[in-house]
């Protein structure tokens, strides 16, 4: 079964910095594409950040681009998300989610890990 | 960037009744190459992550109930709950995954009336 548990959140002021976390397991990592989506509180979703299996593509949103910084370590199941510069629009909770064959829709998602950004 | 819009905002629907939500892209996600609609749809109940539901707008996921269905081609998309239950109520979002930045729909809220 797959699980993806994200960690990392917390509340910060604004320009400050978190690296958010992703352990997955209940599948070959290395394999598929994974990415971050967001939702502020009480509103929709925004996708923010993809990276290819190998690690060798990423993708932003216009909204991080620069700010953001997408990455994963496929020897030990990580997929990680650098957040430098936050702004108070940044306040969501992240999703790490799974592509399931590098096209960009999404078929498992974690709980989530809330970030909080105090202006 | 695409823009997905989404009809209506909210609906209640009886029990065992059919739900129909609809999704505008601002440009078609029709890729000629393999004749398939970059379209997604999700579930999202209170307190969850989404659930994926349909892919290339009409493939349904693995384990998702045959009452879900998707349609649609180009610019405009329909999910359809054929016969509405209880665990149906949810909010419902389209995604187009046709290039990047990949984008979602508001959402539609669906209600048991």
């Amino acid at each position: 079964e797959v699980h993806l548990v994200e960690s990392g959140g917390g509340l910060v002021q604004s320009g400050g910095s978190l690296r958010l976390s992703c352990a997955a397991s209940g599948f070959t990592f290395s394999g598929y594409a994974m990415n971050w989506v967001r939702q502020a509180p009480g509103k929709g979703l925004e996708w923010v950040s993809g990276i290819s299996g190998s690690g060798d593509n990423t993708y932003y949103a216009d909204s991080v681009k620069g700010r953001f910084t997408i990455s994963r370590a496929n020897s030990r199941n990580m997929l990680y998300l650098q957040m430098n510069s936050l702004r108070a629009e940044d306040s969501a909770r992240y999703y790490c989610v799974r592509d399931p064959f590098g096209d960009y829709y999404f078929d498992n998602w974690g709980q989530g890990t809330l970030v909080a950004v105090s202006s | 960037d695409i823009v997905m819009t989404q009809s209506p905002d909210s609906l209640a629907v009886s029990l065992g009744e059919r739900a129909t939500i609809s999704c505008e892209s601002s440009q078609s996600v029709l890729y000629y190459s393999n004749n398939k609609n970059s379209l997604a749809w999700y579930q999202q109940k209170p307190g969850q992550p989404p659930k994926l539901l349909i892919y290339w707008a009409s493939t349904r996921e693995s384990g998702v109930p045959d009452r879900f269905s998707g349609s649609g081609s180009g610019t405009d998309f329909t999910l359809t709950i054929s016969s509405l239950q209880a665990e149906d109520v949810a909010v419902y979002y389209c995604q187009q995954y046709y290039s990047t930045p990949f984008t979602f729909g508001p959402g539609t809220k669906v209600d048991i009336k």
